[in-house]
């Protein structure tokens, strides 16, 4: 079955430091893919999406991730990160079709230290 | 309103009452998904319309959960006879098009005593 694995349950970085985060999928056939974030009591908000176009993707606040064919991969990356950026972050893919479901990982929840 | 807007956001109901979630979606927005969201998981896909039709129920994990979107807009997720592993955040997502990215609501905390 075709499926999203995010290494990494927590991670913790301290403010200004490099944010990676984790994600590969398992399928052949190269998919769409998504990076949400979740705050607190919130819905799912889009940070970047993969279309087969550019295979780096610039998102919002700052992130971005790079699309690996070979490596079935499309870790999510920020610079510096910022104590506003806690909150946990899905991967997420679909591979078209007539219903464009989206299956999601696990999810990475982000601490920031000061 | 802008996003995708769904009540109610809290729901407490006793084991076997029948509960009803609904979503409004973005306006214009074709699409329509509901998905599960268990404590600690991601996501998981239940339903998804396109108008008013339901063109994919795969994930719908009992006949006890039933969704409708009558007039290809608002929807509603009804669950009967609630069951204690019911418990969990419901989300809605709404698109465009099937393949352009999903827009979600803060979704609807259920809890089953």
């Amino acid at each position: 079955a075709q499926s999203v694995t995010q290494l990494g349950s927590h991670v913790s970085v301290s403010e200004g430091a490099l944010v990676l985060l984790r994600c590969n999928y398992s399928s052949s056939v190269p998919p769409y893919l998504f990076w949400y974030v979740q705050y607190p009591n919130q819905g799912l908000q889009l940070l970047l999406k993969y279309t087969s176009a550019a295979t780096l993707v610039k998102g919002i606040n700052g992130f971005e991730a790079e699309f690996k064919k070979s490596e079935t991969s499309f870790h999510l990356t920020k610079p510096s990160a910022h104590m506003s950026d806690a909150a946990e972050y899905f991967c997420a893919v679909t591979w078209g079709g007539a219903t464009n479901k989206l299956i999601f990982g696990t999810g990475t929840l982000l601490a920031v230290q000061p | 309103g802008a996003g995708v807007s769904q009540s109610p956001r809290y729901k407490v109901a006793k084991r076997g009452q029948d509960v009803a979630l609904r979503c409004d979606p973005i306006s214009g927005h074709v699409s329509l998904f509901w998905y599960q969201q268990a404590l600690g998981q991601g996501p998981e896909f239940l339903t998804y319309f396109q108008n008013e039709a339901q063109l994919d129920k795969s994930g719908l994990p009992s006949d006890r959960f039933f969704a409708e979107r009558p007039e290809g807009s608002v929807s509603t997720l009804k669950i009967q006879r609630t069951q204690q592993e019911d418990s969990a955040v419901y989300l809605c997502a709404s698109s465009k098009q099937g393949d352009q990215p999903q827009h979600f609501g803060d979704g609807t905390r259920l809890s089953i005593l």
